[in-house]
């Protein structure tokens, strides 16, 4: 059983740029999260999603989007990466009764 | 919106001595207060939590209390080793209510216990 898996470990991309980073669960999880972790400010939720079919916007919605299509999948897109956007992007689930899991993360350096 | 302050910001200790870490939380709606240890370059993971039902919760060497009238929870740790250091997060939601499950974070404690 993999639990979280979160794709790609690393990635250095390029101002202005297009990124899909991926999230998958196999725990049959409803509901499914986005942090992203800077040096000093702890974690930050991005957006979320109760459940397949909806979602909802965080602390630090803007220059994000995600979809949730289906119970084990939750993509975070990043439209036109901007420099303030690196950072450490984690993905978690949350089953009953409430606790959150986190995957392994992805580093992302936006130049 | 839910806002945590944690202190403190840096924490050393020897081994063998206890620690603890504070946090404060301001939206009296939240009842759900999980603790998170993360390592250098690893994923945070739980460690211990409590809900707004109880006021101590032990599990071997880490406690977490909770005071719902001044609105802090703090975070024990007795007779530390070295494999103790690492960050630490604490959290808290309303959990079930309407801000279903989303965890507003502490800005985090860096650990050090010293041989």
């Amino acid at each position: 059983i993999a639990g979280i898996t979160q794709a790609p470990t690393s990635q250095i991309l390029a101002a202005g740029r297009r990124m899909t980073l991926r999230c998958t669960q196999d725990m049959r999880h409803n509901a499914m999260y986005w942090y992203r972790q800077d040096l000093g400010l702890g974690l930050r939720l991005i957006h979320y999603s109760n459940t397949a079919g909806t979602t909802g916007k965080g602390e630090v919605p803007d220059g994000y989007s995600v979809s949730r299509a289906n119970t084990d999948d939750f993509p975070l897109t990043l439209a036109s990466a901007v420099p303030s956007q690196t950072s450490v992007y984690f993905c978690a689930t949350s089953g009953e009764p409430d606790t959150q899991y986190f995957g392994p993360g992805t580093r992302l350096t936006v130049l | 919106g839910e806002n945590v302050e944690q202190h403190p910001s840096t924490l050393s200790v020897q081994e063998g001595d206890s620690a603890v870490i504070k946090c404060t939380y301001s939206d009296s709606a939240s009842n759900y207060f999980p603790w998170y240890k993360q390592e250098l370059g690893k994923r945070p993971q739980l460690i211990i939590d409590i809900r707004s039902n109880v006021g101590e919760k032990k599990d071997q060497r880490i406690a977490v209390t909770l005071n719902k009238t001044a609105k802090h929870f703090s975070l024990h740790i007795t007779e530390t080793q070295p494999e103790d250091s690492a960050v630490y997060f604490c959290a808290a939601s309303n959990a079930g209510g309407t801000s279903y499950g989303k965890l507003t974070f502490g800005q985090g404690t860096i650990l050090t216990v010293h041989p």
